[in-house]
């Protein structure tokens, strides 16, 4: 089963405009991880944040984490058309570090 | 050149036949994985191997197997296909010696079974 369920399922926005994912989970964990997928294509590693960091910040990416609410939030800001793609969350539990349970993602259009 | 490398990318294979996919990477980790993922659907997490001698079950491994030959290598092989296993399927390799880190995927087998 999946362990974290991203929201929204799909997002479609201009270019210039920010783009807020965010993605739930349910049990205790390690990390979160926010990767990207472009269509049929492998996957590749945006960022990772720890369970005991609140906020983590790369380049036009922002990434917060409530463990409180068992929740993260990723912002892209100042979209491009580049950053269209599918984005999922993945959670490493406490039991086994390294397996990662991945959502469904969330699938982002940037209109030019 | 990729660091993690599967073969082949794209395969038909006919109901009940034996396939193998392979993956290979110059990282040098040590731990390696294979997921398969669905149309609209997140990766699931079929097997994973935390060195050459561990090979663990994941949440899908029923009517797979995999085979660690080398550090560098992680096949998954499909003993009889089915359509429902019809689905792109990925290796992917992280290191960690102790600490967290990010996972690294191929490039992904689009596998097609009829």
């Amino acid at each position: 089963s999946q362990q974290g369920e991203e929201d929204p399922q799909a997002l479609s926005i201009q270019e210039g405009e920010n783009a807020t994912m965010n993605c739930s989970y349910k049990t205790s964990i390690n990390n979160l991880q926010w990767y990207r997928q472009n269509s049929g294509r492998g996957l590749v590693h945006l960022i990772l944040i720890r369970s005991n960091e609140r906020e983590k910040h790369s380049g036009r990416l922002r990434v917060t984490l409530d463990t409180s609410k068992k929740s993260s939030s990723l912002l892209i800001t100042a979209s491009r058309a580049a950053d269209t793609a599918s984005y999922f969350c993945a959670t490493d539990r406490g039991s086994t570090l390294g397996r990662l349970y991945f959502g469904r993602g969330t699938q982002l259009t940037v209109w030019p | 050149d990729a660091d993690v490398t599967q073969t082949p990318r794209n395969r038909i294979t006919k109901t009940g036949k034996r396939i193998m996919l392979e993956c290979s990477q110059t990282k040098g980790h040590d731990r390696m994985y294979w997921y398969r993922q669905d149309p609209g659907l997140g990766l699931q997490l079929i097997y994973y191997s935390f060195d050459v001698k561990d090979i663990n079950k994941g949440e899908i491994s029923d009517g797979y197997s995999v085979s660690r030959q080398a550090q560098a290598k992680f096949s998954l092989s499909l003993e009889s296909a089915i359509p429902n296993q019809t689905a792109l399927y990925f290796c992917a390799t992280s290191d960690h010696q102790g600490r967290a880190t990010e996972a690294f995927f191929g490039q992904g087998t689009r596998l097609t079974v009829v």
